[in-house]
């Protein structure tokens, strides 16, 4: 079945970098784009961006443009997301999602990573 | 606050029906984008319920529909059972801001 698994949990400071892994299984690694989404505690989703495995391709919300990388490896069939200059509005957990479409109009997320939460504290 | 706009909350006794509302706008559900919900139970992932509006993936029961109207989408469980007890997201695009996929702000389910 399709399935992600993303890295443990991390705990840095501000103003450094994290960065997460998510490994795909159960498909075609290159077949669907790789989505992130943010959860801080008791808040909603926050869809951060995405990204094709094939061509590299990536595109992001507007809040996080110019501090958000999101790369893969094929050979080993893992994206990564990484997150620089980070705050404590950065503590949230993090996941991936295999993004899926049908027609022009319609896009979702299926399937979720488990998550990884990342606590910026000093 | 979120693009789309969900109430906070909803309840009902087992057996019963709810239905959770989704309103947007024209740059996203008014525009002929379709409409996603998610169910999230406590301490997990989020899970697909339903997609394009009201398609059901294969192992969501039957007493899950969605339906959308205009800029608004709703979401219905009937015969209410303890365990689905979430937090449930609506989910659509928006072609403002260069386009991005946008969540609405969530809502609790409680079952009484």
């Amino acid at each position: 079945q399709v399935q992600l698994v993303q890295s443990g949990a991390e705990v840095t400071k501000p103003g450094a970098s994290v960065k997460v892994s998510c490994k795909a299984s159960g498909y075609t690694f290159t077949s669907f784009d790789i989505n992130w989404v943010r959860q801080a505690t008791g808040q909603g989703l926050d869809w951060m961006g995405w990204m094709n495995p094939k061509s590299g391709n990536t595109g992001f919300a507007q809040k996080f443009q110019g501090r958000v990388t999101m790369t893969s490896n094929t050979s080993i069939s893992t994206a990564y997301m990484e997150l620089s200059s980070l705050t404590s509005e950065d503590t949230a957990v993090y996941y991936c999602a295999v993004g899926r479409r049908a027609g022009w109009s319609s896009w979702w997320f299926d399937p979720w990573g488990q998550g990884t939460l990342v606590t910026v504290s000093s | 606050q979120s693009v789309l706009t969900q109430p906070p909350s909803v309840s009902g006794a087992p057996g019963q029906r709810v239905t959770i509302s989704c309103t947007g706008s024209s740059s996203n559900i008014g525009a002929g984008y379709d409409v996603q919900w998610y169910q999230q139970l406590p301490g997990a992932a989020p899970k697909l319920l339903i997609y394009g509006n009201s398609n059901r993936p294969s192992g969501v029961p039957d007493r899950v529909s969605g339906s959308k109207s205009g800029t608004s989408a709703s979401l219905a469980i009937t015969g209410l059972q303890a365990e689905d007890e979430a937090d449930y997201y609506c989910q659509s695009y928006d072609y403002s801001l260069n386009g991005q996929w946008v969540f609405g702000g969530g809502t609790k389910l409680t079952v009484l």
